[in-house]
Parts: C-alpha cells; sequence; structure tokens
C-alpha cells in the first residue's frame, strides 16, 4: 500500500534562514510523482513543486526545493531565506500511476511557524 | 488558470439529513478526488473518479458515496449524517503532475 509520512507535527525558524521538512514515502510502483502543497490559515491549498520519479534532477522552484532520494524514499522539502509568509502547514503528496488513474494520497501535514 | 469550485464554504446539518457536496471543474481533467481533512489525520481520500461514471474507493469511504454523471462535476453523498462527519471537505482535480483544489466545504453535523 502507498503510503506517506511526516514525521515533524510542528516546526520554528527563523526568518531568514533556511528549513528542511521531512517526508518519506513507501510505493512499488515504478513509476510517480511526489508533491508539496503549502496550506495558509485561509484553507487553500497551494501548489509548490512537483518531482517525477525519473527525473534526474532535483526539482526547484524559486525559494522551494526538493531533495529527492530515490533509494532512501525520501522528498524533503527545503525553503531556503524563509519569510512570515511562509508560516503555514505544509503537505507532502505521492501520486501512485497506473495508467491513467492518478491516486493522489497526502501525509499528515507539517505546521511551520516563521519567527521574526 | 483552472477553477474548482465547491457549490458551498459553510455548511451546517442535522444528524440523518442526506448531505450533497458538490465540485466543478472548468478543465477537462479526468482525475477528480474528494478528501476530507481533521487536524493531525491530514487529507484523507474519501473517493476518486477517473472518468465519467467510473469511481474507486479511497481510504475512508464508509458513510459516503459519490456521483459523477458528468465530467467537470463530481458529487460527495453522505447519506445519513453523522456527528463524526464533522470536518472540513475538500475538492480536487488533477492532470497527474499538479492537483487543484477547490477553497473546501466546512461541514458541521449536528
Amino acid at each position: 500500500a502507498q503510503k506517506i509520512t511526516q514525521t515533524q507535527p510542528g516546526m520554528f525558524v527563523q526568518e531568514k534562514e533556511a528549513v528542511t521538512l521531512d517526508c518519506t514515502y513507501d510505493t512499488s510502483d515504478p513509476s510517480y510523482g511526489l508533491f508539496w502543497y503549502k496550506q495558509p490559515s485561509s484553507g487553500e491549498m497551494i501548489f509548490l513543486i512537483y518531482q517525477g520519479s525519473y527525473d534526474q534532477q532535483n526539482a526547484t522552484e524559486g525559494r522551494y526545493s526538493l531533495n529527492f532520494q530515490k533509494a532512501r524514499k525520501s522528498a524533503n522539502l527545503v525553503i531556503s531565506a524563509s519569510q512570515l509568509g511562509d508560516s503555514a502547514m505544509y503537505f507532502c503528496a505521492m501520486s501512485p500511476r497506473r495508467g491513467a488513474t492518478n491516486k493522489l494520497i497526502f501525509g499528515t501535514g507539517t505546521l511551520l511557524a516563521v519567527q521574526p | 488558470d483552472v477553477k474548482v469550485t465547491q457549490s458551498s464554504r459553510y455548511l451546517v446539518k442535522r444528524t440523518g439529513e442526506k448531505v450533497f457536496l458538490e465540485c466543478v471543474q472548468d478543465m477537462d481533467h479526468e482525475n477528480m478526488f474528494w478528501y476530507r481533512q481533521d487536524p493531525g489525520l491530514g487529507l484523507r481520500l474519501i473517493y476518486f473518479s477517473y472518468d465519467v461514471k467510473m469511481k474507486e474507493k479511497g481510504d475512508i469511504p464508509e458513510g459516503y458515496s459519490v456521483s459523477r454523471e458528468k465530467k467537470e462535476r463530481f458529487s460527495l453523498i453522505l447519506e445519513s449524517a453523522s456527528t463524526n462527519q464533522t470536518s472540513m471537505y475538500l475538492c480536487a482535480t488533477s492532470t497527474g503532475a499538479e492537483a487543484f483544489f477547490g477553497q473546501g466545504t466546512r461541514l458541521t453535523v449536528v
């Protein structure tokens, strides 16, 4: 069965510092996608970054990068130069691919608090 | 921009009522999902659909059913609402490389 594990329920980081949010996954599918989403207090789900299982390079999107270690089945999110607006819940997700069906499953989330 | 619209932002229903949560997307995506979000549990998949009239159970389908008669609309049905179904419900649509979410429906069953 597919599973996403986020072991950090909450984290603090000082403004302007970098922070790593952990995510491990479990799947027997050879092809899959990994995602990170941000959910601020307003409740909307904001897509941050995507990594395909066959992508050779780690994904980056501005201040967000995904540290993809396939052998360890980990997909950690790194936020560089944290800002106060980064305070939010962060979810890691996975989409195992079976033909046209892309079931999307989520971890339990990490609540990040950025301190001034 | 992809738009995913959920019919209500807030709902209050009585125990035993039949409840319909509607979700409409304006893109031509095959995959649509219903999740419930509870503190400490993340987003748990209730049902998903990969085509019209096609559906699959997620991790917590008990007490729920779904309907997808048209590609753009995916409905979640609570046949007989119970207090343990009080939660935030999120609809999503996916291309496989990205998922787009509605604004969520906060359902309270009293």
